[in-house]
């Protein structure tokens, strides 16, 4: 099965600055990758999705790129602010083919921007 | 916007009672998720379904059950909950894509306590 790995539990920042969060998979590629963001006590909310013949994706100050040969996706929150606060899990979708609908879940990195 | 509800975002249960939590979305998605997450251990599956009438288990989906009457609920049931229940419970749901996974919308969670 899958593994995914994001690189730390934590990750503290001073505000201004990029936040640089990472997400390592193991095993298949899969086919896109998506980065959801999640506030204490709340679901999580989608962000970004990022195919695996692209190799960045941008919405505002946010940017992913995807490198399929490092099996690894980075997740940049440029310019961050104290709001940027919260856990950020990265999720891929199934192996091709599978005819499942689920996708896997990295236990998320929890990002703090301090004033 | 897609809307995901959930019944309750608190509650308390005994020991041995039996517990349903209802989930309603409201974009006529095919698919929906039970999940739980706890410290540590992130979002792990117990359920899903991909149509009416139609469930599969997830990685945990011992100690529950799920309907799915209509397209637009999906309930969770803890048949005789035990206090390794306690824990975030989300509700998410996604459009079918055929041929790949979508996006997934989730429900603001409900946090339950197993006494």
């Amino acid at each position: 099965s899958q593994k995914i790995e994001q690189n730390s539990e934590a990750l503290n920042i001073q505000e201004g600055k990029t936040a640089t969060l990472t997400c390592n998979y193991t095993n298949y590629s899969p086919a896109y990758l998506q980065w959801y963001r999640q506030d204490p006590g709340r679901g999580p909310v989608f962000l970004l999705l990022i195919r695996e013949n692209e190799k960045e994706k941008r919405k505002e100050r946010l940017k992913v790129t995807f490198d399929t040969t490092l099996k690894q996706s980075l997740f940049h929150i440029t310019a961050s602010q104290p709001a940027d606060s919260a856990t950020y899990l990265c999720a891929l979708d199934p192996p091709s083919g599978a005819g499942s609908y689920q996708l896997t879940f990295g236990k998320g990195t929890k990002l703090s921007v301090i004033p | 916007d897609v809307k995901v509800t959930q019944s309750s975002r608190y509650l308390v249960k005994r020991t041995g009672e039996k517990v349903f939590l209802e989930c309603v979305q409201d974009m006529d998605h095919e698919n929906m998720f039970w999940y739980r997450q706890d410290p540590g251990l992130g979002l792990r599956l117990i359920y899903f379904s991909y149509d009416v009438k139609m469930k599969e288990k997830g990685d945990i989906p011992e100690g529950y059950s799920v309907s799915r009457e209509k397209k637009e609920r999906f309930s969770l049931i803890l048949e005789s909950a035990s206090t390794n229940q306690t824990s975030m419970y989300l509700c998410a749901s996604s459009l079918e894509t055929s041929g790949s996974t979508d996006t997934q919308y989730f429900g603001p969670g409900t946090r339950l306590t197993v006494l």
